[in-house]
């Protein structure tokens, strides 16, 4: 059975700080996704990471995946309020199409 | 505008009663996928799709049925409702298979009473 682990679930930071979201797997695989949904919203996509040492940045927001450590990672840099929401990571075992969570990190950037 | 649609948005109904949960989307998306989502437990796939006609279970499949009979609608059946079942829903699609990024629904907030 595939095990999603996100570390960690909460997490409050300052304006301008710097952070990182744990996603650690359990089963081998090269598929990570990354999620983002807004209180009362629904979820969108942030990152697709389909190879070990792949690394893919939007804004303030930089992912990486390794596969040999079964981990990926979500940078956050110079932290602004609009970050402020609920991130998940997913994985995939290839092949399967099943998609499993982890439970989510919900950030709160305080001013 | 590129969209997944689910309707209803908010639904109120008693145990046992038969609902559909409609899912559309207008992006001839291939793969199609259902999830619940309950405080303290995060996202669950309870079916996908990869195309007409072909469904497989997610991590929480039972109480609940699939079919996709055309490329654009995945509607979700929970024959026999449960409190157990009550939970909000999303639906996703994405171009291909899962290597492309989802687009999800507004979700579906289901009460079984």
């Amino acid at each position: 059975e595939l095990k999603v682990e996100q570390n960690p679930l909460f997490l409050s930071m300052q304006e301008g700080k710097n952070y990182t979201i744990y996603c650690n797997y359990s089963t081998t695989s090269d598929r990570l996704y990354w999620y983002r949904q807004d209180p009362g919203k629904s979820l969108e996509s942030l990152f697709v990471l389909l190879s070990n040492g792949a690394v893919k940045q939007e804004g303030r927001l930089m992912a990486s995946l390794d596969t040999k450590a079964r981990l990926s990672t979500l940078h956050i840099t110079a932290a602004v309020h609009d970050l402020s929401a609920t991130y998940f990571c997913a994985v995939d075992l290839a092949g399967s199409y099943q998609l499993t969570f982890g439970k989510g990190t919900k950030l709160s950037v305080i001013p | 505008e590129a969209q997944v649609t689910q309707n209803p948005r908010y639904l109120i109904t008693v145990t046992g009663k038969k609902l559909t949960v409609t899912c559309s989307q207008n992006m001839n998306h291939e793969y199609m996928s259902w999830y619940r989502q309950d405080p303290g437990l995060g996202l669950r796939q309870i079916y996908y799709s990869m195309n007409v006609e072909v469904t497989d279970k997610g991590d929480v499949p039972e109480g609940y049925k699939v079919s996709r009979k055309e490329k654009r609608n995945f509607p979700l059946i929970l024959e026999s409702p449960s409190p157990n079942q009550t939970s909000l829903y999303f639906c996703a699609s994405s171009w291909g298979d899962l290597l492309n990024e989802q687009f999800f629904g507004p979700g579906t907030r289901l009460t079984v009473l």
